[in-house]
């Protein structure tokens, strides 16, 4: 158990559609990590929050965007949601340059 | 651009075969190199950290080693329980933030 807990683990919704993913990070880390896992890309990094605070950007995409609150938990929201966004959504915790631990990730298929 | 390339892409082994996990990097400067593993299903579970050229990690059947260029997972007399994707990863001291960049993977699978 990484200690990073995702919901829901699976979602199922249509094009057009927007949908909020949910993060809560291991005790005590202050940066949030959110990565897209395709089968063909691999894991991208999309974005990054530390302390409430956006610290980083990755190719996230204009129609997704993303909050960490002062409990540290995060949200990952997407919106008009397209076909080809179909992905694992993958959150990790995690401070500075120790390594990030993840969690067990969203499913997300758009029909 | 910061780059990771995995090879090979899949790996089939007998149990008990010996074999190497290769992983080529571009980063403009090195903060970091991590190995993870990833199961079906589940997130990547973090296995090693390299910070600097020639340092080497061990756990169990793994042993990871650092170049400045790459770095390598040995694993040693596999078992059916190290099928799994083995994931690199790096970071990039002069990026913003602390994102991992990672390779594609290697999908290992072990046979008895």
């Amino acid at each position: 158990d990484s200690g990073v807990t995702q919901t829901p683990k699976h979602l199922i919704t249509a094009t057009g559609q927007r949908v909020t993913l949910r993060c809560s990070p291991r005790s005590g880390d202050l940066s949030v990590y959110w990565y897209q896992q395709s089968l063909d890309q691999g894991l991208q990094f999309l974005i990054q929050y530390y302390n409430g605070e956006e610290r980083a950007k990755g190719n996230i995409l204009e129609r997704f965007s993303a909050q960490q609150f002062p409990d540290l938990h995060s949200e990952l929201n997407l919106s008009s949601l397209e076909l080809g966004d179909s992905a694992l959504y993958f959150c990790a915790s995690g401070m500075g340059g120790e390594p990030q631990h993840f969690g067990d990730g969203t499913r997300l298929s758009i029909l | 651009e910061d780059q990771v390339t995995q090879s090979p892409e899949a790996l089939r082994l007998q149990e008990g075969e010996s074999s190497s996990l290769n992983c080529s990097y571009t980063v403009s400067g090195l903060r970091g190199l991590f190995w993870y593993r990833q199961d079906p299903g589940k997130g990547p579970e973090f296995l090693f950290t390299l910070y600097s050229a020639g340092e080497e990690k061990e756990k169990e059947r793994l042993k990871a080693t650092l170049t400045k260029k790459e770095s390598f997972l040995h694993i040693t007399a596999p078992k059916p329980e190290d099928s799994a994707t083995y994931l690199c990863a790096v970071q990039d001291i002069n990026q913003a933030g602390t994102a991992l960049i990672f390779g594609k993977g290697t999908t290992l699978s072990v046979s008895s």
